[in-house]
């Protein structure tokens, strides 16, 4: 079973501009996580998305959002980038509700620098 | 609410020596529990997870966790190191069913371990 893909993995951008992130969980998987990962602040909880629906979200600037679609491939979008948005942005997918403690199994990561 | 705390961001053992990583959490529910792993430039793959069954878990590459209700924790250990254990190590934290935690997880800040030959 393939495991869970991220594209792109590294991403250069400049101050102001927007960036989509793309992730195709697990074939079975209905739940995707995002989570930003950075020296400073750690791994930090972004937001979940299952059946198309954000399910939580963490403590982040509306800058940040995301979308599922019905194929359960997520997508996250930071617009007006900031320096500090320079980060690994990891996608998690799971079972979904229902099944217990969902295990989170993680993708590569996607690379962002923002210039 | 929840939070995780990794006590040492660093931590050197020789081959061949107990590693011992320390892990300490605060919950207001009883939680799920996990230890990851990330070599450079990968994500997280995941070591073990407590899940309310056995206290002892045991996990991939020779690794094991105790769940100790009684002191908050949930350390990491394996008996023998091995060069390619060298990687940064997160423990994490989950409240997985209960209203406003679905499918998050929080994480420590991470310890780095290095094996020296």
């Amino acid at each position: 079973k393939a495991g869970v893909t991220q594209t792109p993995r590294y991403l250069i951008k400049t101050r102001g501009q927007q960036v989509t992130l793309s992730c195709s969980p697990i074939s079975g998987h209905r739940s995707v996580s995002w989570y930003q990962q950075t020296p400073g602040q750690g791994l930090q909880f972004l937001f979940e998305y299952f059946s198309e629906t954000q399910r939580n979200k963490g403590n982040f600037p509306g800058r940040f959002s995301g979308r599922q679609f019905s194929n359960s491939r997520s997508e996250m979008n930071v617009s007006t980038l900031e320096l500090g948005d320079s980060a690994l942005y990891l996608c998690a997918s799971s079972l979904g509700p229902g099944q217990g403690y969902n295990e989170q199994f993680f993708g590569p990561g996607t690379r962002l620098t923002v210039l | 609410a929840q939070s995780v705390t990794q006590l040492g961001s660093h931590v050197s053992v020789s081959e061949g020596a107990l590693v011992l990583l320390r892990c300490n959490y605060s919950s207001s529910v009883p939680p799920y529990l996990f230890w990851y792993v990330q070599y450079p430039n990968q994500g997280l793959q995941l070591l073990l997870k407590y899940t309310s069954a056995a206290t002892l878990v045991k996990g991939i590459n020779g690794f094991e966790a105790e769940f100790k209700k009684s002191e908050t924790s949930f350390h990491l250990t394996k008996p023998s190191a091995h060069m390619s254990d060298a990687a940064e190590y997160f423990c994490a934290v989950s409240e997985e069913g209960w209203a406003d935690n679905t499918g998050k997880l929080i994480f420590g800040q991470g310890t780095t371990l290095q094996v020296k030959p």
